[in-house]
């Protein structure tokens, strides 16, 4: 069975300042790892995902992911948040032994304030 | 190029009536998917549709859900009857081709309310 956990219900932190939402896995097979970001009233979109390759992933709207494998990790980090990156943020995990679906955390609430 | 659209938006139901939610995936896209987040909690994964045939529908709650994707294009997801615990924000997401790394692309969501 493939797990993610999100440790952190909410993330605070001052624009301008680096952030970091924590996100950790386990699986059987090989990760591929996802970001998604939920704005109010609006879906989940897209930000990231790791495949294979080079450990530091970089997305949308200058967030960056780094995957750990000894610690099985998969944090979201960005170096200057700005007050329009509040929102909710979800971890996912798909796995070669788990098929197609994505298997969620329970997500993170990023707030940014001035 | 429209995006996964999904009807309703909101749906207030009295326990015991059916709903029917709709999903339009992005256009030419084989994967189909619903999932559910309940009561804040994590988003799990429903069922999964290639074209019209069901994957993998590891995730259906119970006998009163019922998916279908006839002729591969929309998808429905009927719930009857509807109880209490079945209140929650079902997303549907879409995605081309068959591998795993692929992202899927979700659309906005219905909220349903049972009560």
């Amino acid at each position: 069975a493939q797990s993610v956990a999100q440790p952190e219900d909410q993330v605070n932190v001052a624009e301008g300042n680096p952030l970091t939402v924590k996100c950790t896995y386990s699986v059987s097979g090989n990760p591929y790892l996802f970001w998604y970001v939920q704005y109010p009233n609006r879906g989940l979109q897209f930000l990231l995902k790791y495949i294979t390759g080079d450990n530091l992933v970089k997305g949308s709207y200058g967030f960056e992911a780094e995957f750990n494998k000894s610690q099985t990790s998969f944090h979201l980090k960005k170096p200057s948040a700005l007050v329009s990156d509040s929102a909710l943020y979800f971890c996912a995990v798909r796995s070669t032994g788990g098929g197609n679906k994505l298997t969620f955390g329970t997500g993170t609430q990023l707030k940014v304030e001035l | 190029e429209a995006g996964v659209t999904q009807f309703p938006s909101h749906s207030v139901i009295e326990k015991g009536q059916t709903v029917t939610l709709r999903c339009d995936p992005i256009s030419g896209h084989d994967n189909l998917y619903w999932y559910r987040r309940v009561m804040g909690k994590e988003i799990k994964f429903l069922l999964h549709f290639v074209k019209e045939s069901k994957q993998d529908e590891s995730g259906m709650p119970n006998n009163r859900f019922l998916a279908e994707r006839t002729g591969g294009t929309y998808s429905t997801l009927k719930v009857q009857p509807a109880e209490l615990e079945d209140s929650g924000v079902y997303f549907c997401a879409s995605s081309p081709g068959q591998g795993v790394t692929g992202e899927a692309f979700f659309g906005q969501g219905t909220r349903l309310t049972v009560v």
